[in-house]
């Protein structure tokens, strides 16, 4: 069975940084591309940033380039995203994606979400 | 504002089938695979359909996906209370790189 499991949310200051992890089990994580992808309270879906199986290429929304890193560590089996710079605007749920076997296929599983809130 | 766009609500009754669409252009839906996502009140989202209408293992076939040109359409036939939940589709953009999803569809089942 496939799993999940994030961490590293919290309460962080505006300008602060925080590094988000997601544990993969039940699956060959070096195979697939990951995912995070956001959803602010209330609001709809967000997609953050991808990167490919071996982590050589990474994609992410203009939203946050330049101020988030995704990064794996396929001996681990665990996904990053290192967030500098944060803003009120990002708020939210941050949710795990394991995607299929390239980083245009779909997401076929998602994490349980970690609340990352920025505020003073 | 989302690049696909979806119906904010959709209602019907229980038994009944309802159709959700999710509209977006040639660089996204009209050249790549859609996939449609549940999320009940309170989880995770949920995969339910993925390659325009192929379902995985343990939906049901109530649940169904067809697309066509730019648009595509979530079809849910006996409607359940169980099925109030919010609808995304996604898909990926060819031009921007990136992954895009609707805005979300909220299904009650009055």
């Amino acid at each position: 069975e496939v799993q999940l499991l994030e961490s590293g949310g919290g309460l962080v200051q505006p300008g602060g940084s925080l590094r988000l992890s997601c544990a993969a089990s039940g699956f060959v994580f070096s195979s697939y591309a990951m995912s995070w992808v956001r959803q602010a309270p209330g609001k709809g879906l967000e997609w953050v940033s991808s990167i490919s199986e071996s982590g050589g290429s990474t994609n992410y929304a203009d939203s946050v380039k330049g101020r988030f890193t995704i990064s794996r560590d396929n001996s681990k089996n665990t996904l990053y995203l290192q967030m500098n710079s944060l803003r009120a605007d990002d708020r939210a749920v941050y949710y795990c994606a394991k995607l299929g076997t390239t980083v245009v296929t779909p997401i076929t599983n998602w994490g349980q979400g970690t609340l990352v809130t920025v505020s003073s | 504002q989302s690049v696909l766009t979806q119906p904010p609500s959709v209602s019907a009754a229980p038994g009944q089938k309802v159709t959700i669409s999710c509209s977006g252009s040639s660089s996204n839906i009209g050249n790549n695979f859609v996939s449609w996502y549940q999320q009940l009140p309170g989880t995770a989202p949920k995969l339910l359909i993925y390659d325009n209408n192929k379902r995985p293992s343990g939906i049901p076939d109530r649940f169904s996906g067809s697309k066509s040109g730019t648009s595509a359409t979530l079809g849910i036939t006996g409607l359940q209370t169980g099925d109030e939940a919010d609808y995304y589709c996604g898909t990926w953009d060819s031009s921007l790189s990136a992954w895009v999803f609707g805005g979300g569809t909220k299904l009650t089942v009055l």
